[in-house]
């Protein structure tokens, strides 16, 4: 199992402005996924990448790996109030059964 | 999507007693759960694996005696905090997939325990 490490820890924005957070791992993976908490409940998938892909799009998301940089991007475009969230990555390396970790997350607050 | 469902949801329970936590898949067979510890704005810690018919895998530094996991059955996986002391309160979550090699998670909505 590998964990993902995203930064910033904290990001307040206005509602419409964009929100873009980062995670970075260090070694080499199969795929990379991007998750959301709501306080106190559980996650919710968002978006998965796989290592050969450099850029996926879901709604108001989108989301880039660069492997070169062991290091991924999500941006939430025009952001609301109701994206007010934590948002975690998650890697899943090559070969063998994938054991998701996670880390501390990137703590999203959008201002009405 | 899947639905995982846990509960209970909050629980309060005195020093000394041992608390039962359950995780169901409810529209898919989960060959795989594992259960998470969080703490206040911190990051999900994985505290064991659990296999349907097999023992839990624990990760390092979790005692197995204390968190005891049973995975009976494809939709369900139990944790059970035995012996419960304040130092346990934490917010536990459970995640279950669909065979061993899928790679998306299904949260439960997590279970909030207060020991006091």
């Amino acid at each position: 199992s590998q964990q993902g490490e995203e930064d910033p820890q904290a990001l307040s924005i206005q509602e419409g402005e964009n929100a873009t957070m980062n995670c970075s791992y260090k070694t080499s993976i199969n795929n990379l996924q991007w998750y959301r908490q709501n306080s106190g409940r559980g996650l919710v998938h968002l978006i998965l990448i796989r290592s050969n892909e450099r850029e996926k799009h879901s709604g108001r998301l989108r989301v880039t790996l660069d492997t070169s940089k062991k290091s991924s991007s999500l941006l939430i475009t025009a952001s609301r109030a109701a994206d007010t969230a934590s948002y975690f990555c998650a890697t899943g390396s090559s070969g063998g059964s994938y054991i998701p970790t996670f880390g501390r997350g990137t703590s999203l607050i959008v201002h009405p | 999507g899947a639905v995982v469902s846990q509960h209970p949801s909050r629980v309060i329970c005195k020093s000394g007693t041992s608390v039962k936590i359950e995780c169901r898949s409810l529209d898919f067979q989960a060959t795989t759960m594992f259960w998470y510890r969080q703490f206040p704005k911190q990051s999900l810690m994985l505290m064991a694996t659990s296999n349907e018919g097999s023992k839990a895998t624990y990760e390092q530094g979790v005692e197995k005696d204390k968190f005891l996991i049973n995975h009976a059955s494809l939709t369900l996986s139990t944790l059970t905090v035995t012996s419960a002391h304040p130092e346990d309160s934490s917010f536990y979550i459970c995640s279950a997939r669909e065979g061993s090699t899928n790679e998306k998670l299904f949260f439960g909505s997590g279970t909030q325990l207060s020991v006091l």
